[in-house]
């Protein structure tokens, strides 16, 4: 069974500074996807940045990147140049197979507070 | 605009009460999912559909149902039997390819609370 670990429960930062969000997984899949979730106040939950297995190379979307390292199992997600808007609930995630229909396996989450 | 809509968005019940979490989608998705999550906790899956006509039991399916009638919606009914059904409600969906992994995209939520 696959299982998602979000050690942080929560972390502060200062405007413009860079953070580091930890994440490490555990699962038997060769084949697998990691992803990122926003979740702000209002609830919605907000797709950030994907990794497949496969993937060489670290993903990156704007200021978000994934800093994949397979051989610890390790998804931490790095916001650079933090904003206050970047406040939030954050929470890794990680794909499930056919039988569960690519369902998401989802950490406990970390509550990023970004500070002036 | 293309998006997931939930309705409504906050939603109160009686303890013996049956209601109905609407969840619709424009985005020509496949697949949809409803997920549970409690304060403090990740999202835990409820059920998910594939295809229409057909869902599948995720982790915590006793004391819900669905229906998956129409490509568009799948709704999910809170029944009498669920015994803490206060929670918050998400609805996602995804194309039925993987591109990008399948990202699962979600709505805004439906917060339930049993009085």
């Amino acid at each position: 069974a696959q299982k998602i670990t979000q050690t942080q429960p929560g972390m502060f930062v200062q405007e413009k500074e860079a953070v580091t969000l930890d994440c490490t997984y555990d699962t038997s899949d060769q084949s697998y996807g990691l992803f990122w979730y926003k979740q702000p106040s209002s609830g919605e939950m907000i797709f950030l940045i994907y990794q497949g297995s496969y993937d060489e190379q670290n993903a990156t979307e704007g200021r978000y990147s994934l800093n994949f390292q397979k051989a610890r199992k390790s998804a931490n997600l790095v916001i650079s140049a933090s904003q206050l808007g970047d406040s939030a609930m954050y929470f890794c995630a990680m794909r499930e197979g056919l039988n569960s229909g690519y369902a998401l396996n989802f950490g406990k989450g970390t509550s990023l507070l970004v500070t002036p | 605009d293309g998006g997931i809509t939930q309705s409504p968005k906050y939603l109160f019940r009686k303890e013996g009460q049956n209601v109905t979490l609407s969840c619709e989608q424009n985005l020509n998705h496949d697949a949809m999912y409803w997920y549970r999550q409690d304060p403090g906790q990740g999202l835990r899956l409820i059920y998910y559909s594939q295809i229409v006509n057909d869902f599948q039991k995720g982790d915590i399916a006793e004391g819900y149902s669905v229906s998956r009638e129409k490509k568009e919606s799948f709704p999910l009914t809170v029944t009498s039997a669920q015994k803490n059904p206060t929670a918050f409600y998400l609805c996602a969906s995804r194309r039925r390819d993987l591109p990008s992994g399948g990202t699962q995209y979600f709505g805004p939520g439906t917060r339930l609370t049993v009085l």
